[in-house]
């Protein structure tokens, strides 16, 4: 089975401090993907990895960075936390044959 | 630009009723689409998916056919279970591969005994 899982299912940090959220996958697969989900907006894509120390924006990257040094991994950054940043954050890793998306638990963050 | 839409819930039935999520899109070629299920205090999973036009994909019940005349990926069930209580997504993915997921805003399902 494909396993993603995410460094934290609660995390509660204070506005201004830089927050890392990990994501790992045990599928050897090329794609990540991060998306936050908040009620009434459904699942919006922050940014995503093809491969390795590669990266593209989403639809609301602003805030945010992401670091892809191994295959295995992807992180989720955010530089400087915000209020506005309170929500639940879900990683995804997708099959290139398929193209299927196996999602994490989640890491639903408060920034106080 | 893609674009998803499905009911707004939250939807409550009664355990056996008949389900149906309608979910509509608007999409440039050919897309896949999918159902993903989010059961409370989980992430999303697959639920099903159908990637040409007039397929139906199945599982666990559930039954959603892909309508290229209507632009259309309604999910059905024909008898619910007190353990289909999750939020449902509806989602499309351009042609020729996935790369990102277009998203509905999610729909509440709540089964009562």
């Amino acid at each position: 089975d494909v396993k993603v899982t995410q460094s934290s299912r609660y995390l509660v940090k204070r506005t201004g401090e830089k927050v890392f959220l990990e994501c790992v996958q045990d599928m050897d697969h090329e794609n990540m993907f991060w998306y936050r989900q908040d009620p009434g907006l459904g699942l919006r894509l922050i940014y995503f990895s093809y491969d390795v120390k590669m990266k593209e924006k989403g639809d609301i990257p602003e805030g945010y960075s992401v670091s892809r040094e191994k295959k295995e991994r992807f992180s989720l950054i955010l530089e400087s936390a915000s209020t506005n940043q309170t929500s639940m954050y879900l990683c995804a890793s997708e099959d290139r044959i398929f193209y299927e998306q196996y999602f994490g638990p989640g890491t639903r963050l408060t920034v106080t | 630009g893609n674009s998803v839409t499905q009911m707004e819930g939250p939807v409550t039935l009664s355990e056996e009723a008949f389900l149906t999520i309608n979910c509509t899109y608007t999409a440039t070629g050919y897309p896949s689409l999918f159902w993903y299920v989010q059961y409370p205090g989980e992430g999303l999973q697959l639920l099903l998916k159908a990637t040409k036009a007039d397929d139906k994909g199945s599982n666990k019940g559930f039954e959603a056919t892909y309508r290229k005349e209507t632009t259309s990926f309604h999910l059905e069930k024909g008898s619910v279970q007190v353990s289909d209580s999750a939020v449902y997504f509806c989602a499309l993915s351009s042609q020729g591969g996935s790369e990102k997921l277009v998203f509905g805003k999610g729909t509440k399902l709540t089964v009562n005994p």
